[in-house]
């Protein structure tokens, strides 16, 4: 039973590209959420997903930052026109269900912008 | 504006000698309580889910409690496997989804 399954681990990426950053739910779950974690910083929520839908995009950013959950495939956070501040830790997790429960997260991306 | 607070930021024990951390918070209407154990380069891993006062759940050397303001994660005889950054999160009744507020996290280093 794999886990949350997120890819590239790493990324490396020079200011002004784009940085795509995958999610591959746990097998029966169809909540996606997605957080960022910035060095020296607590876990930040982003958005949250379900298959074809944005339920709550309340902590991303405005500009540049965008997220989606199709129906085949995994999620994809894409952030555009990448600058330094965006280096972080990317966490993406999944539940079965949405209020009340835990999410099991996934190992995260390691966004390096130089 | 939902706010966790965690205490201290970082705690460090000898093998054995117990302890708790402690997690204030300020929710609009609680949903859950959330604690998660983070190993460096890894994500988080849940540990227990808190939905009212008076509520406690072990595992292992780990106890949670939960009061109205605030949660306590019991270290009993902790080992250096123990040793890892303990994150809080609150979830609200009134998120339109399952959106979580976490805390900054306590590092516990157990040494042997």
């Amino acid at each position: 039973n794999a886990g949350v399954m997120q890819n590239p681990r790493h990324l490396v990426r020079r200011r002004g590209q784009e940085a795509r950053l995958r999610c591959s739910p746990m097998k029966g779950h169809s909540h996606v959420y997605w957080y960022r974690q910035l060095p020296e910083e607590g876990l930040k929520f982003m958005v949250y997903l379900q298959k074809e839908n944005i339920i709550d995009e309340s902590g991303m950013p405005k500009e540049r930052f965008s997220a989606e959950f199709p129906k085949e495939g995994p999620s994809i956070l894409r952030i555009q026109q990448v600058v330094r501040g965006d280096s972080a830790a990317y966490f993406c997790a999944s539940s079965p269900l949405g209020q009340g429960y835990g999410y099991t997260f996934g190992s995260g991306t390691r966004l390096t912008v130089v | 504006e939902d706010q966790v607070t965690q205490s201290p930021e970082a705690l460090r024990l000898q093998e054995g000698e117990s302890s708790s951390l402690n997690c204030s918070y300020t929710v609009s209407g609680l949903r859950g309580l959330f604690w998660y154990r983070q190993d460096p380069g890894k994500g988080p891993e849940f540990l227990f889910t808190l939905y009212s006062a008076g509520e406690e759940k072990e595992k292992e050397r780990l106890k949670a409690t939960l009061t109205k303001k605030e949660s306590f994660l019991h270290i009993t005889a902790p080992k250096p496997e123990d040793s890892a950054t303990y994150l809080c999160a609150v979830q609200a009744q009134e998120t339109s989804g399952s959106r979580l507020t976490f805390g900054e996290g306590t590092q516990l280093t157990v040494n042997p």
